[in-house]
């Protein structure tokens, strides 16, 4: 398995609170993902990174914010977590130099109460 | 702009029967293409994937699909089905620095 851990795994905030997940990867690939998965809507991505302090806007970026300030770890923060934010998190990398598909970390539930 | 069609969104078979799921493509060109499998309350793994090299591609689990050109489909296919394939699959399709799903297949195993 590729080597990617998210945390904290679960978590349970109220809204109005800022929320950060992170990504962690041990594969030096280039591009990180964030994605959120809801039922009926599938996988949808709110932003990607293609290098360090490189980022750009996925499908759904409105009211999140990431950063790369590293290789190895991505950041996606909820500025003011609101009750429609309540997903699943993943993250996912690939290296396009060995091929165009992604690797998935094991997720993040996050409720907004 | 290259896409997939999952044209099933669930598919029930026995334990021991053989398994088909199937996928469409959009593309004006032979594109890659993967097939992921999500376990419930799991992350998604690539269960194999399409680079052009073969058309009959292998993947874990016993699980294979077979590029064909002339009906734009990549159907997943497994002979004999077992407890533990129940799960989400999802056909994908990279386009640009991004990955693009179907909308998965839902595939129940009867005992």
């Amino acid at each position: 398995d590729a080597g990617i851990t998210q945390s904290p795994r679960h978590k349970v905030t109220e809204t109005g609170t800022p929320v950060t997940l992170r990504c962690h990867q041990t594969e030096n690939h280039r591009y990180m993902y964030w994605y959120r998965q809801d039922p009926g809507h599938g996988l949808r991505l709110i932003h990607y990174s293609y290098g360090v302090k490189d980022t750009d806007k996925g499908e759904v970026s409105d009211g999140y914010s990431v950063s790369r300030s590293k290789t190895e770890d991505f950041l996606l923060t909820l500025e003011s977590a609101t009750s429609s934010q309540t997903s699943v998190y993943f993250c996912a990398i690939s290296d396009p130099l060995s091929g165009t598909e992604q690797y998935f970390g094991p997720g993040t539930r996050l409720t907004v109460t | 702009a290259q896409s997939v069609t999952q044209l099933d969104s669930h598919v029930s078979v026995s334990e021991g029967t053989p398994v088909l799921l199937r996928c469409n493509y959009s593309s004006s060109y032979s594109p890659s293409l993967f097939w992921y499998v999500q376990h419930p309350n799991k992350g998604l793994q690539l269960l194999l994937k399409y680079t052009s090299a073969a058309t009959l591609v292998k993947g874990i689990n016993g699980f294979e699909a077979e590029f064909k050109k002339s009906e734009t489909s990549f159907h997943l296919t497994k002979p004999s089905a077992h407890m533990s394939d129940a799960a989400e699959y999802f056909c994908v399709v990279p386009r640009d620095d991004k990955i693009i799903f179907g909308k998965g297949t839902r595939l129940h195993i009867l005992p």
